[in-house]
């Protein structure tokens, strides 16, 4: 199975910085015959179901505020939110959808210094 | 738009069974592969099945092969998951999930661009 570790844990961030979260798959999620990537990224707030932000590592899905950006390669990825707002406060994950077991990462909890 | 409702969950003694449903509306459901996603209390997400558009295909994890059946029925717009041999770290909320539009020459993506809100499993005796 292809293991996904996000870094950090967690993280606190005041709002209108920077919060950077990253994402490492135990092999490459590079698909050689398309050139895509296989990596996906969901917000969830509590008590919700997750929300895709991110697909092809960097694809943002309809809706999702430019603040967002997914980026990466090959097994390091990373998702950035610019100007951070109070409502992105959220636990995000990544997901690998290149092979089956799709696996996610622990996630990341990101709160309000 | 898109709108995935669940149902069937409770609770339920471990080694005894129990029948998701997911109806869907908002979009041609016989034309994607859908899956299951499930979330242990206060843990993370960890994907268990799915199965093609047509039925035809379907993987599981091994943390549920041999105990779980997923299915669909076009005609209806529904997605089932069939647990059986129930344990108490079965215990989650399982989400239905739409898989995304799938790459060119591509039948599936892999990745879900809607959730349901979700059915609380509860295994114990």
């Amino acid at each position: 199975d292809i293991v996904m570790t996000q870094s950090p844990d967690s993280l606190a961030v005041s709002l209108g910085e920077r919060a950077t979260i990253n994402c490492k798959s135990s092999q490459s999620v590079l698909f050689s015959s398309n050139n895509k990537i296989f990596l996906a990224w969901y917000q969830q707030k509590p008590g919700q179901p997750p929300k895709l932000l991110f697909y092809w590592a960097s694809t943002r899905e309809s809706g999702v505020p430019d603040r967002f950006s997914g980026s990466g390669s090959g097994t390091d990825f990373t998702l950035t939110i610019n100007s951070l707002q109070a409502e992105d406060v959220a636990v995000y994950y990544c997901q690998q959808h290149y092979r089956t077991p799709y696996t996610f990462g622990q996630g990341t909890k990101l709160e309000i210094k | 738009q898109v709108q995935l409702v669940e149902s069937g969950g409770g609770l339920v003694k471990p080694g005894g069974s129990l029948r998701l449903s997911c109806a869907a509306s908002g979009f041609s459901f016989s034309d994607y592969f859908m899956g299951w996603i499930r979330q242990a209390p206060g843990k993370g997400l960890e994907w268990i099945s799915y199965i093609s558009s047509s039925g035809s295909s379907k993987y599981y994890a091994d943390s549920v092969k041999g105990r779980f059946t997923i299915s669909r029925d076009n005609a209806k717009k529904s997605l089932y998951l069939q647990m059986d041999s129930l344990r108490v770290d079965d215990t989650a909320v399982y989400y239905c999930a739409k898989d995304g539009p799938p790459p060119q020459y591509y039948d599936s993506s892999g990745f879900y661009d809607s959730w349901g809100q979700g059915a609380l499993v509860t295994v114990s005796s």
